[in-house]
């Protein structure tokens, strides 16, 4: 069965400055999808990231950048220029059809606090 | 466009008694997902719809668990009777891709 694993339950960055948010996952399968979702203290899911096993190009939304080693099963989130809004719970995700079939499987979850 | 709609927000209950959640997913999306969110811990799926058909149960604990979907739009999730341990926060999506979840509703039994 697919993991997923977290191993930061806590993670703390300086308002501005770079964090970045660990996850490996175990799976059997060649094509799959992984994500990072946030969720803050409102509770609402908010999908950050999304990125496609195939495509070898890491994905990159604004200030959120992925690091993908396909081979090492690691996925992990890059935060650059930390605002205080980023604050929240970060979950590694993975899924088999990219969400539209399947059944997300997520991590534990990384706590991230933004000092100002 | 709005997003998936959850009601109630919060539902604080007696053990034993039943409760009930709505779920409204965003319009056109066919498939639907129930998802509990222990404290401290991410999501787990419980049910998968699509359409009116529950493709996926096998998390849904049955004994006290209940789902419907009944038209393939908006979605029940019940309880009865509740326990304890079913205090945790209920989420509904309607597209894991494009990350569309609820509010959710959080549970607390007493």
């Amino acid at each position: 069965a697919q993991t997923v694993t977290q191993s930061q339950p806590e993670m703390s960055v300086q308002e501005a400055e770079t964090v970045t948010l660990s996850c490996t996952y175990d799976t059997s399968e060649s094509d799959y999808y992984l994500f990072w979702y946030k969720q803050p203290p409102s509770r609402q899911m908010i999908l950050v990231i999304r990125q496609e096993a195939y495509k070898q190009q890491n994905a990159t939304e604004n200030r959120f950048s992925v690091n993908f080693q396909k081979a090492a099963k690691s996925f992990s989130l890059k935060i650059s220029d930390s605002q205080l809004g980023d604050a929240a719970m970060y979950f590694c995700a993975y899924d088999d059809y990219g969400g539209s079939q399947g059944n997300l499987i997520f991590g534990k979850g990384t706590k991230l606090s933004v000092k100002p | 466009e709005a997003g998936v709609v959850q009601s109630p927000r919060y539902k604080i209950i007696e053990k034993k008694q039943p409760v009930a959640f709505w779920c409204n997913p965003i319009s056109g999306h066919n498939t639907l997902y129930w998802y509990l969110q222990n404290l401290g811990q991410g999501p787990e799926l419980l049910i998968r719809y699509e359409n009116e058909e529950a493709v996926d149960d096998s998390q849904l604990p049955k004994d006290r668990f209940s789902a419907e979907r009944l038209k393939g739009v908006d979605s029940t999730l019940k309880i009865q009777p509740a326990e304890l341990g079913d205090s945790a926060v209920y989420l509904c999506a309607s597209s894991l891709s494009e990350g569309s979840f609820g509010p959710g509703t959080r549970l607390l039994v007493l």
